[in-house]
């Protein structure tokens, strides 16, 4: 089966400009996160949906970055006036259920390709 | 706050060497501990989960250990296949927890 798709792959935009990202999770997947990657580093937790719900935000680090799940499936990742700090690989992951179901082995991340996204 | 420590930072192994990565860990509470492979250019992919101490997972020539304050990811005969960048992370346990916490990963590169 397909797994998550990311588009573009990447991006190039000037500083101050407004880009949005796009995952599309695998069918059926409720769970949907993004990450953020720095070269050499590992990838930092963004944000987390459960369904069309942003369930946990805590690690956008300001507010020119927002994010949506309207249908509970695909997801937009946007980032208003951006800066060249913004300059790394965006991650998308998703899984069957969030990780805090009971019960079951864990919930496994599957994450996509990645945008990498270089401002200028 | 939650810390993941991998080392090396970078291997280089002659193909058939075994050896081993270490993923160093504090967390208040462990949900998970989360091994993947990142290749270059690539999202991480999968390869283990492990929940206790004592656990043991293998695929092919990789083996996960976990102790109460580190995993290990053993690779047996390592082949020039193998080279890439493996990511350590933890879930910690409680309500209102979602994220990974991703170590900075272990580059290995296997020579022929």
């Amino acid at each position: 089966g397909a797994g998550v798709s990311q588009t573009p792959s990447n991006k190039v935009t000037e500083k101050g400009k407004y880009v949005e990202l796009r995952c599309d999770p695998i069918s059926g997947h409720t769970a949907l996160y993004w990450y953020r990657q720095s070269l050499g580093q590992g990838p930092e937790f963004l944000i987390y949906f459960q369904g069309t719900g942003a369930a946990d935000d805590s690690g956008l680090p300001n507010d020119r970055f927002f994010a949506v799940r309207p249908e509970g499936s695909v997801s937009t990742l946007k980032i208003q006036r951006t800066e060249r700090g913004d300059s790394a690989v965006y991650l998308c992951a998703s899984s069957p259920r969030g990780l805090l179901s009971s019960g079951s082995l864990g919930d496994t991340q599957y994450f996509g390709p990645g945008t990498r996204l270089t401002v200028l | 706050e939650d810390q993941v420590t991998q080392s090396p930072e970078a291997l280089r192994l002659q193909e058939g060497e075994s050896s081993s990565l270490n993923c160093s860990y504090t967390v208040s509470g462990l949900r998970g501990l989360f091994w993947y492979r990142q290749d270059p250019g690539k999202g991480p992919e999968f390869l283990f989960t492990l929940y206790s101490a004592g656990e043991e997972k293998e695929k092919e020539r990789l083996k996960a250990t976990l102790t109460k304050k580190e995993s290990f990811l053993h690779i047996t005969a390592p082949k020039p296949e193998d080279s890439a960048t493996y990511l350590c992370a933890v879930h910690r346990s409680g309500a209102g927890s979602y994220q990974l916490t991703f170590g900075k990963g272990t580059k290995l590169s296997v020579i022929p």
